[in-house]
């Protein structure tokens, strides 16, 4: 069974750091590309970035540019975030979610609340 | 880059009602297209992929349609449990920009 359990988030300061955690079960990791997607309090849903399945090619969205890194470590079926210059608008909760080999994101994390606020 | 807009932004139908929701993307994207549905206090879930392939376990009452810029979703027959926002999305390449969603509920 393909598990995705997102971890770090917490409540951080405007202009603070936060690293976020996925870790991954029940599929092969290492042969998958890899998002993360948020979801502002009562907001719809926004791609933020992707990586590929080797970490080579990696991907974001204009909002976080700059300030985000996406990463993975396939020895440990982990992805990360990793989220600097932190504003009150990435206020949200953040999804993990895998890609499939052939169809879009065909598993989904239950998320991880990141609240920026003074 | 492309922009994903949807339509409704919501949608209140009977049991039993033809629901039809309307995607369109500002560029053409092929059939890379896909739909999710979003219960309250959910995790997203893939229903729909490549404009109009059901992913495995989806009911048949969901099915897709179109290619290029204009995309819908069809509900042949709303159910209870259909309650739930719906979300399109580009996938064709980054960014992998989202619909703004569309609402339905029952009437």
């Amino acid at each position: 069974e393909v598990q995705l359990v997102e971890s770090g988030g917490v409540v951080v300061q405007p202009g603070g750091s936060l690293r976020l955690s996925c870790a991954a079960s029940g599929f092969t990791f290492d042969d998958y590309a890899m998002h993360w997607v948020r979801q502002a309090p009562g907001k719809g849903l926004e791609w933020v970035s992707l990586i590929s399945w080797d970490g080579g090619s990696t991907y974001y969205a204009d909002s976080v540019k700059g300030r985000f890194t996406i990463s993975r470590d396939n020895s440990k079926n982990s992805l990360y975030l990793q989220m600097n210059s932190l504003r009150a608008e990435d206020t949200a909760l953040y999804y993990c979610a895998k890609e499939g080999r052939t169809v879009p994101f065909d598993y989904w994390g239950q998320g991880t609340l990141v609240t920026v606020s003074s | 880059d492309i922009q994903m807009t949807q339509s409704p932004s919501s949608l209140s139908a009977s049991v039993g009602d033809r629901v039809t929701i309307t995607c369109r993307a500002s560029q053409g994207i092929s059939n890379y297209l896909a739909w999710y549905q979003q219960k309250p206090g959910k995790v997203p879930k893939l229903l729909i992929y490549a404009a109009s392939t059901l992913q495995s376990g989806v009911p048949s009452r969901f099915s897709g349609s179109g290619s290029g810029t204009d995309f819908t979703l069809t509900i042949s027959s709303l159910q209870p449990e259909d309650v739930a926002t719906y979300y399109c999305q580009k996938y064709n390449s980054a960014p992998f920009t989202f619909g703004p969603g569309t609402k339905v509920d029952i009437k």
